[in-house]
């Protein structure tokens, strides 16, 4: 399987907005980048995904490179309800099992 | 939409019994699930993929004999832990998958402690 880097954690004050990055530089042109965040004691939850484009929802913001070797996961205005570990995996679209790499702990500070 | 339930959330167990764990999708049917383990301070490692209908397709290194797993149905796959021993303690998650348009749903995971 495919192979991600993230850094292993990452800081971000409360109200701030935190910048996630991923490094995917094995990415082939039909995988999609997909980001999950797993909070303590709790399973994976699915944050957002996307292929080329920059891709937004209710959650996060996903920026993808023009040649798609790396990805920023954005959280507009971290909450401490935030403090999770973020994984970035990607995936053929009909792909089947996804698999996790070792995320980023992501601490928010009041 | 895309609920996954996972029962019980946690067990204790004597060693050398079994224990088994459900997971169902809730208001989805879903015809692939998956099962994960997750030791403390590490990430998910993928365990198994559970075909409904058919035999579980097992990663590298996980017995298949230990680790039973049933899908019988559209919504349902069990996971057997058979003879557990203490080093089986662990938090157990399985998913799922609504389509190819949805993410990946997780069950809130299932902690068993071996004794």
């Amino acid at each position: 399987d495919a192979k991600t880097t993230q850094p292993p954690s990452m800081d971000c004050a409360e109200g701030r907005a935190a910048n996630l990055p991923c490094n995917h530089s094995t990415i082939s042109g039909n995988e999609y980048v997909y980001w999950y965040r797993q909070i303590h004691s709790q399973g994976p939850q699915y944050i957002i995904h996307g292929l080329k484009n920059n891709e937004t929802n209710e959650m996060a913001s996903l920026i993808i490179t023009e040649d798609r070797k790396s990805s920023t996961l954005i959280l507009p205005h971290a909450t401490l309800r935030d403090t999770a570990v973020y994984y970035c995996i990607f995936l053929l679209e009909y792909g089947n099992k996804l698999v996790f790499g070792a995320g980023t702990i992501l601490r928010v500070k009041s | 939409g895309a609920v996954v339930s996972q029962h019980p959330s946690w067990v204790i167990c004597k060693s050398g019994t079994s224990v088994k764990i459900e997971c169902r999708s809730l208001d989805f049917q879903a015809t692939t699930m998956f099962w994960y383990r997750q030791f403390p301070k590490q990430s998910l490692m993928l365990m198994a993929t559970s075909n409904e209908g058919s035999k579980a397709t097992y990663e590298q290194g996980v017995e298949k004999d230990k680790f039973l797993i049933n899908h019988a149905s559209l919504t349902l796959s069990t996971l057997t832990v058979t003879s557990a021993h203490p080093e089986d303690s662990s938090f157990y998650i399985c998913s799922a998958r609504r389509s190819y348009n949805y993410g990946y749903t997780f069950g809130s995971g299932t902690r068993l402690t071996v004794v």
